[in-house]
């Protein structure tokens, strides 16, 4: 069965640079969500979308956005970069109110 | 906001041994969601059980969702069960998970 494809799967970026996560969720589900997971710590939800439309927004940086497009692929986008940012990152799919299903993530180390 | 509670923190099993991991929360939910951890970061689907019992191989889980708490039950465990389990729910009214600290075993040969 098809998975949650996420890329890159491991990025290096500098302080102040800006990284760009992609995600394609499983076909036919309808909200994306987002989570960061620190070192040593649980997932915390950033954001999510239904249809295409942000549907509820948790601890997100302004100097993060994201968004979703026509073809149901979301992207992260993160400027700014600040050491703290160093964290895995999972991208998760479902239909609405039903299991989320998540991808292998993207491990961004900040330098 | 919504507290998930995981216990024990630890756990240190010997390979064959069955182990219980408990998940207490706060509020009412609409959704509660095992998941395990691997050693490369993946998160990996064992259960979604807002409420009730479900079994899969070695593992089952259940979720008394009026007492706000869920257990996971691993049997005859074996090395590559070693890893975080983290329960997390999702609150009536909304949509994101809401993880539990979770339970970090190690299973020894």
């Amino acid at each position: 069965a098809a998975g949650v494809i996420q890329s890159p799967r491991h990025l290096i970026k500098e302080k102040r640079e800006t990284a760009t996560l992609k995600c394609y969720p499983i076909p036919r589900h309808d909200t994306v969500y987002w989570y960061q997971q620190g070192p040593g710590q649980d997932p915390q939800f950033l954001i999510s979308f239904y249809e295409k439309m942000q549907s509820d927004k948790g601890s997100i940086p302004d100097r993060f956005s994201a968004q979703q497009f026509s073809d149901y692929h979301s992207e992260l986008n993160m400027s700014s970069l600040e050491l703290g940012d160093s964290a895995l990152y999972f991208c998760a799919s479902s239909l609405v109110g039903a299991e989320q299903y998540f991808g292998p993530g993207t491990r961004l180390t900040v330098t | 906001g919504i507290q998930v509670e995981q216990s024990p923190p630890d756990l240190i099993l010997q390979e064959g041994a069955n182990s219980t991991l408990r998940c207490n929360f706060s509020d009412s939910v609409n959704n509660l969601q095992w998941f395990h951890q691997n050693p490369w970061g993946q998160l990996i689907n064992l259960f979604y059980i807002p409420s009730g019992t479900k079994q899969n191989g070695r593992l089952s889980a259940t979720t008394v969702a009026t007492e706000r708490y869920s257990l996971l039950y691993i049997s005859s465990s074996q090395t590559t069960d070693s890893g975080v389990y983290f329960c997390a729910v999702v609150l009536e009214y909304g949509n994101k998970l809401v993880f539990g600290a979770g339970t970090i075993l190690r299973v020894k040969s």
